[in-house]
């Protein structure tokens, strides 16, 4: 059973560019979590998405950035005109249909996003 | 104010020591949970232990055990045993509330793990 997979594994773009980054969620899971992680942070949370339903956007920037989960397909995270200050690791996380509290959030291996 | 706190930004420890990571968090939910994540220097996320807000004991895990302190809201990592492999950072984080299941997690900053030989 694969795990969460996460593509492309590092990205580089140049300022004003478009980033997009792939998730797919581990086989069975519909809720889809996307966290950005600055250097030497912790992890914060963006968006949460279940299949053609975003759930949760609290943690977007308002401009720019955008998040998708297709009925086919993997979860997509776009940036648009990229600034330096959106180089980070991307994380995404995937969860079964959750129905207790404790679902443990399972992680990708991120995507660490570079803007020149 | 920090929902997720944790007050050691770094932390060495002896090769075959035990450890204790702190952990405290703020919340008015009665029902939450709370998690133990690894990153070591290679970025990937691994979950290490779950503690929920009913649970009466103690988690463990191997060598990793939580220490539960409810009423002072703490949720410390305890590592026993310390390995060169346990070299990394360690995040806290906490996910709210029996309603709203599927809710984000919320990470505290990290603590830098060194393990000396």
């Amino acid at each position: 059973n694969a795990g969460v997979m996460q593509n492309p594994r590092h990205l580089v773009r140049r300022r004003g560019q478009e980033a997009r980054l792939r998730c797919s969620p581990m086989k069975g899971h519909s809720h889809v979590y996307w966290y950005r992680q600055l250097p030497e942070e912790g992890l914060k949370f963006m968006v949460y998405l279940q299949k053609e339903n975003i759930i949760d956007e609290s943690g977007m920037p308002k401009e720019r950035f955008s998040a998708e989960f297709p009925k086919e397909g993997p979860s997509i995270l776009r940036i648009q005109q990229v600034v330096r200050g959106d180089s980070a690791a991307y994380f995404c996380a995937s969860s079964p249909p959750v129905t207790r509290d404790n679902n443990e959030q399972f992680f990708g291996p991120g995507t660490r996003l570079t803007v020149l | 104010a920090q929902k997720i706190t944790q007050t050691q930004p770094g932390m060495f420890v002896q090769e075959k020591e035990a450890v204790t990571l702190d952990c405290t968090y703020d919340t008015s939910d009665p029902s939450y949970g709370l998690f133990w994540y690894k990153q070591p220097s290679s970025g990937e996320m691994i979950f290490l232990i779950y503690q929920g807000s009913y649970d009466q004991q103690n988690a463990t895990e191997g060598r990793y055990s939580l220490n539960f302190q409810k009423a002072r809201k703490s949720a410390n990592l305890v590592i026993s045993a310390s390995q060169l492999g346990d070299s990394a950072m360690y995040f806290c984080a906490m996910r709210e509330g029996s309603r709203n299941y599927g809710q984000n997690f919320v990470f505290g900053p990290g603590t830098r793990l060194s393990v000396l030989p």
